[in-house]
């Protein structure tokens, strides 16, 4: 019953360093998705992907960068670490059935940029 | 204007009442209409969803949705402490190729007092 797995599940950095955070799935699904989420805020994306090799970018994309080489996999890096990126990130993956289909959430990831 | 308001709370409310929770939207685009919870430190679940205005039931749960005001609610009735948890109201649209993008509110915290 894995799901969605990110790590790390907590993370300290320090200001102008960099990090990636992990994103597995183990269901198959063609869609993964990046948000973030701060206190008393909903999420906002921040890139998707529609498969392996193809990524674009969300709401909020300043900052950050992904990878898909695998249909499991979706990492995204942080670079230049900034206080402003202090948040909750979760990983998301969907299948590939067209519009209203499950969006399955990570356990999400607590960055504090210092 | 923000695309999607939900009333962040926090709401508290004795066990066995009725519950509403309600967002409005600002984006015709929106085709899906969702609702998940969210507990403390983990990630959103899905709760329900729903595609065209009228009523969805799931047990102790119903969706709302009039397109034509731009609003969306969920009631819980016989509510439990168990259903004490962050409720975020979500829509989606289509970016491409089949990938959603989901647009939530800013989330209402309840809380069911025993």
């Amino acid at each position: 019953n894995a799901g969605v797995t990110q790590t790390p599940k907590f993370r300290i950095l320090k200001i102008g360093q960099s990090m990636t955070l992990q994103c597995a799935q183990d269901m198959n699904h063609n869609y993964m998705y990046w948000y973030r989420q701060d206190p008393g805020m909903g999420l906002k994306l921040i890139y998707y992907s529609v498969g392996a090799g193809i990524t674009d970018k969300g709401e909020v994309p300043n900052g950050y960068n992904v990878s898909r080489s695998t249909t499991e996999d979706f990492p995204l890096r942080l670079e230049l670490a900034a206080p402003s990126q202090t948040s909750v990130y979760f990983c998301a993956s969907s299948s590939a059935t067209g519009g209203g289909n499950t969006i399955y959430f990570g356990e999400g990831s607590w960055l504090t940029v210092v | 204007q923000k695309e999607v308001e939900q009333d962040p709370g926090p709401l508290s409310v004795p066990e066995g009442a009725i519950v509403s929770l309600n967002c409005t939207y600002s984006n015709s685009a929106f085709q899906y209409f969702m609702w998940y919870r969210q507990y403390s430190r983990k990630g959103p679940e899905l709760l329900m969803y729903t595609y065209s205005s009228g009523n969805k039931e799931d047990g102790r749960f119903t969706a709302q949705v009039d397109k034509s005001s731009k609003y969306i609610s969920l009631f819980i009735r016989d509510s439990q402490p168990s259903d004490s948890a962050t409720y975020l109201c979500a829509m989606s649209a289509i970016i491409i190729q089949g990938a959603q993008k989901l647009v939530f509110g800013q989330g209402t915290r309840l809380t069911i007092n025993p």
